[in-house]
């Protein structure tokens, strides 16, 4: 079975700090996505990573950066935290284009 | 740009009473839709993709069918492990992205 980690299942930061959530997948999958996820919003596409060092701009990339070093490692940067990024934060990975993708258990952010 | 609506956003049901969710999508070209479970505090969980008009997908007490410009997902006989979020997806041939829609909450009640 795919198993996509994130390294926090809760954060809670103060606004203006820097802040970082981590990704990790064990299926050597080529393409992985951060999401958030808010309230009759559905999920949103921030970047997403079809390859090591690589890296596409999503809906909302605004505030955010990302960084793949590693094709099991996605991570995603908050630069300066504000209370408008408080959210639920997704990962994903698929295998290729149009298959299914299998996702990391979210990681649920506030920022105070 | 790819659009995806779902309705209704909240269905409650009794258990053993079945009923359908929507999911209607504008995309140009679609190269696969896909329906996932979310339970409260996890990430979505996969359920179905499904490729063409007239395809059909079950599992267990659901059903996805897929038309050129929706896709229902039925659930017969529900049971409360049943309640869940429902969330719609699709990818489009020039797109490298899943867009969603916002997700039918079912709650079953015993």
């Amino acid at each position: 079975d795919v198993k996509v980690t994130q390294s926090s299942r809760y954060l809670v930061k103060r606004t203006g700090e820097k802040v970082f959530l981590e990704c990790v997948q064990d299926m050597d999958h080529e393409n992985m996505f951060w999401y958030r996820q808010d309230p009759g919003l559905g999920l949103r596409l921030i970047y997403f990573s079809y390859d090591v060092k690589m890296k596409e701009k999503g809906d909302i990339p605004e505030g955010y950066s990302v960084s793949r070093e590693k094709k099991e490692r996605f991570s995603l940067i908050l630069e300066s935290a504000s209370t408008n990024q408080t959210s639920m934060y997704l990962c994903a990975t698929e295998q290729d284009l149009n298959t299914e993708a299998f996702f990391g258990q979210g990681t649920r952010l506030t920022v105070v | 740009e790819d659009q995806v609506t779902q309705s209704p956003e909240a269905l409650r049901l009794q258990e053993g009473e079945s009923s359908s969710l929507n999911c209607s999508y504008t995309v140009s070209g679609l190269r696969g839709l896909f329906w996932y479970r979310q339970d409260p505090g996890k990430g979505p969980e996969f359920l179905f993709t499904l490729y063409s008009a007239g395809e059909e997908k079950e599992k267990e007490r659901l059903k996805a069918t897929l038309t050129k410009k929706e896709s229902f997902l039925h659930i017969t006989a529900p049971k409360p492990e049943d309640s869940a979020t429902y969330l719609c997806a699709v990818h489009s041939s020039n797109d490298y992205k899943l867009s969603f829609g916002a997700g039918t909450t079912v709650t079953v009640r015993a």
